[in-house]
């Protein structure tokens, strides 16, 4: 079935820096989603990209949708101690709907 | 804007007992979607209704079901429990129609502890 593999698992990271993820797929995706989960919520959604190469910000976020439509990376500029939380891609398991497939996850970490 | 609310946040049962959670959407969105949260398997999805239809169902047993009532308020079910359902189970309400699959709404959970 469809999988989506995050890089890293993990980061530790000092304030201010910036930090990058990525997600990659066998299959492709016509729709990226990047959602944010802090402790104890549920994921917000960030960025959602729509198009091949398409490359949205938001605030301090930039994330693009791969040209192969297999891959979608988020990046974080100038890193802040709320930014602390896990991090998923999602695509749509089937259009229109509201089945995702998530990634496993990029837990992030920043130290002040 | 009221968001996504689901009850109760945290509920503890033993193995072999049913459980009902309750989520209510944002006003106006008509898709109902239940996600299962756990360390060792991350967010998998569980089944999709809209307007009082189950719409799309993920590979999980018969014992997990669901409903959705006319308000599109939804309600899921897991009968028989086992250790393994322990988990954050996380509903999510979209907006039908349109192209932007995927902007789905999360409420914060519900917690089942299985023991």
């Amino acid at each position: 079935g469809q999988q989506l593999n995050q890089s890293p698992q993990s980061m530790f990271i000092q304030e201010g820096e910036d930090v990058s993820m990525n997600c990659t797929s066998s299959s492709i995706f016509n729709t990226w989603l990047w959602y944010k989960q802090d402790p104890g919520e549920g994921p917000v959604l960030l960025i959602a990209l729509y198009k091949a190469g398409e490359l949205t910000s938001n605030g301090r976020l930039t994330a693009q949708f791969g040209i192969t439509r297999k891959d979608s990376f988020l990046n974080i500029s100038a890193s802040i101690p709320s930014d602390v939380g896990i991090y998923f891609c999602a695509g749509p398991g089937s259009s229109n709907t509201g089945k995702l497939i998530f990634g496993q996850g990029t837990t992030l970490q920043v130290k002040p | 804007k009221a968001g996504v609310t689901q009850t109760p946040r945290y509920l503890i049962k033993t193995r072999g007992q049913q459980v009902t959670l309750s989520c209510s959407p944002i006003s106006g969105h008509r898709s109902v979607s239940w996600y299962q949260q756990t360390p060792g398997q991350g967010l998998q999805f569980l089944f999709e209704y809209f307007s009082e239809t189950q719409r799309n169902k993920g590979n999980f047993p018969g014992r997990f079901s669901g409903r959705q009532f006319s308000n599109s308020r939804s309600e899921m079910n897991v009968s028989t429990l086992e250790l393994g359902d322990s988990a954050l189970y996380l509903c999510a309400s979209s907006l039908q129609g349109g192209s932007r699959t995927g902007e789905l709404f999360f409420g914060e959970g519900s917690r089942l502890t299985v023991l």
